[in-house]
């Protein structure tokens, strides 16, 4: 049973316009939440994080929003550049957990077009 | 300072044979992990070593094993191939076993080895 679902496998956006990931979890006990970019030949690189005590954590043109009574978070891009053009993967775990509870979405992969 | 490397970053092996995959942290990293990337499944973690010492194991046969040596480095080797475990393999280092919420507890990736079994 997948715990971590990120629902659409791809998305297409437009430079300069907003760019809305969503991820959703199984499990409520989930309190420490990641989003990881990957290029191609290229391993996963840290993006940005947020602990179940925020609703929304920002960096920069990224943003993320984290809904606990939908199990539901969203990651935003504002505005979107074509090197923003990536696979993203959500993940999520328990705060001071270890490092092997990650658990990842299938990602979803982003194409801004110019 | 230097990323995760691994090692090789392709390999082609036929059925039945074995494979041994090596992971080498960034500097003063002593949690590696290891996960199997497939299209239909995701990033699936395989397990975690922390000071030589496995610390999690994922859902995975026991065909899949892992050491980590005393300077941090890993290796994964997995016995009698099967076509499905043609994937990609993606090591991750961090500082501390446990998550934490700055960016430098985080895992740092490796570029992975892509593995195809014939």
């Amino acid at each position: 049973d997948q715990q971590v679902k990120q629902n659409s496998p791809s998305l297409s956006v437009q430079e300069g316009r907003i760019s809305i990931l969503n991820c959703d979890y199984t499990n409520s006990m989930f309190d420490y939440f990641l989003w990881y970019k990957k290029y191609p030949a290229e391993g996963p690189t840290f993006l940005i994080s947020i602990s179940s005590i925020k609703d929304k954590n920002e960096d920069g043109r990224f943003t993320v929003f984290l809904n606990k009574s939908a199990k539901h978070l969203s990651l935003h891009i504002v505005p979107s550049q074509p090197g923003d053009s990536a696979v993203y993967f959500c993940a999520a775990s328990f705060y001071g957990g270890s490092q092997g509870n990650l658990i990842f979405g299938k990602g979803t992969k982003l194409s801004v077009k110019p | 300072k230097a990323g995760v490397t691994q090692t090789p970053r392709y390999l082609i092996k036929t059925r039945g044979q074995q494979v041994t995959l090596s992971c080498s942290p960034i500097s003063g990293h002593r949690s590696v992990s290891w996960y199997q990337q497939t299209p239909g499944q995701g990033l699936q973690f395989l397990f975690e070593y922390f000071s030589e010492t496995q610390r999690n194991k994922g859902n995975f046969p026991g065909r899949f094993s892992g050491r980590q040596f005393s300077n941090s480095r890993s290796e994964m080797n997995v016995s009698t191939l099967e076509l499905g475990d043609s994937a990609l393999y993606l090591c991750a280092s961090s500082l501390r076993h446990s998550l934490g919420i700055r960016e430098e507890e985080t895992q740092y990736f490796g570029p992975g080895t892509r593995l195809l079994v014939l």
